[in-house]
């Protein structure tokens, strides 16, 4: 089966750093997705991961370590509209699940 | 934005009466997606197609029902709906089955059983 833990709230002040840490469990893995949802809104696609490694795509990057089961998407010069929920994703066992992490909240307070 | 909606986007229904959603793309993705949503569980897939006719079951099955019968259209039934299944119900496409294409999703369906 497959599983992905996220912390379910972080706090953090414009014009900071944060990191949203994402540890998976899987029977195969093809690589880590992160998707941004703001309140009443559909997910949207941020970055993927299917190497170790960072990825950085303007103020967000996403890290990846395939031998640690483990990812992180870190936001930087955070933005009071950077206030979303945050959700980690993967594919990869036998069949084509996606599978979603339980999603972690951001609140960027002034 | 990728071409996809979904139908009603909201709808409110009585226990124990058949509900169909409804998404269709204009991408001509292979892969479709449904996935509920509730406070504190994220994104739960319900069932997934990775062809026509051809679906397989997600995380939260139990109760639901999907139909493919053409590319661009792809249906979820609950049979006989129930309180537990007042939810917020995405889809998403993607030419991808294993996440190395992102996931486009619909706009949602707010679906109330009373």
């Amino acid at each position: 089966g497959q599983s992905l833990e996220q912390p379910s709230e972080v706090t953090a002040v414009e014009g900071a750093i944060v990191q949203i840490n994402c540890t998976y469990q899987t029977s195969g893995f093809y690589g880590l997705s992160w998707y941004q949802q703001h309140d009443g809104g559909a997910p949207t696609f941020l970055s993927y991961n299917g190497l170790d490694g960072l990825e950085e795509t303007g103020r967000f990057s996403s890290f990846l370590s395939r031998s640690d089961s483990y990812g992180y998407l870190l936001l930087q010069e955070l933005q009071m509209k950077d206030s979303a929920s945050y959700f980690c994703a993967a594919g990869g066992d036998s069949s084509y699940k996606l599978i979603f992490g339980s999603g972690t909240r951001l609140l960027v307070r002034p | 934005d990728a071409g996809i909606t979904q139908s009603p986007r909201h709808k409110v229904t009585e226990t124990g009466t058949p509900v169909t959603l409804r998404c269709h793309q204009t991408e001509n993705h292979r892969y479709m997606y449904w996935y509920r949503q509730d406070p504190g569980h994220g994104l739960r897939l319900i069932h997934y197609s990775y062809g026509v006719k051809d679906t397989d079951k997600g995380e939260v099955s139990d109760g639901y029902s999907v139909s493919r019968s053409k590319t661009e259209d792809f249906l979820l039934t609950l049979e006989s709906a129930t309180s537990s299944q007042t939810s917020v119900y995405f889809c998403a496409i993607s030419d991808s089955g294993t996440g190395t294409s992102p996931l486009h999703f619909g706009n949602g369906t707010r679906l109330t059983v009373t």
